[in-house]
């Protein structure tokens, strides 16, 4: 059974501090993450997407990749209040596979 | 650009009644298709995925069904609701190669 794990949080962090969101993945095959973020009652949107082991950054995201412990990494710089919201890790395989997602509140 | 479009945006509907939620793609062809439910607090769970027009796989048996009529609409269906069948439903699409997937803006199902 492949399985995507998150802590559900809440993960509260002040504004302007770094947000530190985690996943492990139980396939070692996968080749692709994804992290997509949740706002209450609306749909999944893509923020990032990594591939390959080591960091990307995009603007105040970062994901990281360790393909040989098995986890992706999320951070967020000078996090927002508009950045509260439940964030989703997720792997290709054969379908893709949604972690139950992390709860941020950044605390104005 | 590609997009993709589900309705309705919210129903409620009494127990026993029949559903039918529609999802399309523009802008590509021969996308893959997700039909997702997210229930209260819960993750997303696959329901049905299709790679191809009649080609639907189903992950988790219940009295939901799943149809591809043409290329780039998917159709989700029930001939009789349960109370459990409740939740928010997504459509997501993604290219032929697997690559990303996107969804739709989701529809909220109130059964009662």
């Amino acid at each position: 059974q492949k399985e995507v794990e998150q802590n559900s949080g809440p993960l509260s962090v002040p504004e302007g501090a770094i947000a530190s969101l985690n996943c492990t993945y139980s396939d070692r095959g996968s080749q692709s993450f994804f992290w997509y973020r949740q706002y209450s009652g609306k749909s999944p949107e893509l923020i990032m997407s990594i591939y390959s082991n080591g960091d990307k950054e995009d603007g105040r995201f970062t994901a990281q990749l360790n393909k040989a412990s098995q986890y992706v990494s999320l951070l967020i710089r000078d996090s927002q209040p508009s950045d509260s919201a439940t964030y989703l890790c997720a792997q290709e395989g054969q379908n893709f596979v949604f972690g139950p997602g992390t709860r941020l509140s950044v605390l104005p | 650009s590609q997009t993709i479009h589900q309705w309705p945006a919210t129903l409620v509907q009494p127990v026993g009644s029949p559903l039918s939620l529609e999802c399309t793609v523009e802008g590509t062809s021969n996308p893959n298709l997700y039909w997702y439910r997210q229930a209260a607090g819960r993750g997303l769970q696959l329901l049905f995925y299709s790679v191809g027009i009649g080609q639907i796989s189903s992950e988790v048996p219940q009295n939901l069904s799943a149809s591809r009529p043409q290329d780039r609409q998917f159709i989700l269906s029930s001939k009789k609701l349960l109370l459990s069948d409740s939740g928010f439903y997504l459509c997501a699409w993604s290219a032929e190669g697997r690559n990303t997937i996107y969804f739709g803006e989701g529809s909220w199902l109130t059964v009662v």
